[in-house]
């Protein structure tokens, strides 16, 4: 089992693109996570999805958009690129009260 | 909503000693706290966790104690080895489905 996959592992974006991060996982679970981690900050929630059909906003949704498209996969949006969303990307399953994490997309937005 | 503080930010060690990483929480109502393990590169992993109904629980070289009263609980790591170096983040929530709230993060060095 691969357990939570991201791709891509690195992306270089400029001001104003558009992308998306996409995240599968192949454990069943129900609830699937998007965080970013940025020096000093932790681990900060962006969106997240209790089932499939349903998404809710974290702590920093503003500029993100995310699809549930089915169990499987979680995908995250960004629409209009800023600097400020450079970080790194985690996607991550929840179930039983623990978060099993993907290796992570490193975003740089120049 | 929950807040968790977590320090320090850093923490070196010599290789063989004992870590000790701080975490507190604001809502009385967080009854699970999880820890995870960060490598470089990677994503964080679940090292150990507590419920509120218990005071310590151990796992080898590893160790979390909970004080609900004073609301804060702590990662105790003995006999610390090079491969302990990593960055360390405490949570809290209550059980069930509802989202963890993640510390800040502690970065340990174990210096050989």
């Amino acid at each position: 089992n691969a357990g939570v996959t991201q791709t891509p592992k690195f992306q270089v974006l400029k001001t104003g693109q558009s992308m998306t991060l996409q995240c599968a996982q192949d454990m069943n679970h129900n609830s699937m996570y998007w965080y970013r981690q940025d020096p000093g900050m932790g681990l900060r929630l962006i969106y997240y999805s209790a089932s499939e059909g349903t998404t809710d906003k974290g702590e920093v949704p503003n500029g993100y958009n995310v699809s549930r498209l089915n169990k499987r996969e979680f995908s995250l949006r960004l629409e209009s690129a800023a600097p400020s969303q450079t970080s790194v990307y985690f996607c991550a399953t929840y179930q039983l009260n623990t978060q099993y994490f993907g290796p992570g997309t490193r975003l740089t937005v120049l | 909503g929950e807040n968790v503080e977590q320090h320090p930010s850093t923490l070196s060690v010599q290789e063989g000693d004992s870590a000790v990483i701080k975490c507190t929480y604001s809502d009385s109502a967080s009854n699970y706290f999880p820890w995870y393990k960060q490598e470089l590169g990677k994503g964080p992993q679940l090292i150990i966790d507590i419920r509120s109904n218990v005071g310590e629980k151990k796992d080898q070289r590893i160790a979390v104690t909970l004080n609900k009263t004073a609301k804060h609980f702590s990662l105790h790591i003995t006999e610390t080895q090079p491969e302990d170096s990593a960055v360390y983040f405490c949570a809290a929530s209550m059980t069930g489905n509802t989202p963890l709230v993640f510390g800040k993060g502690t970065r340990l060095s174990v210096i050989a």
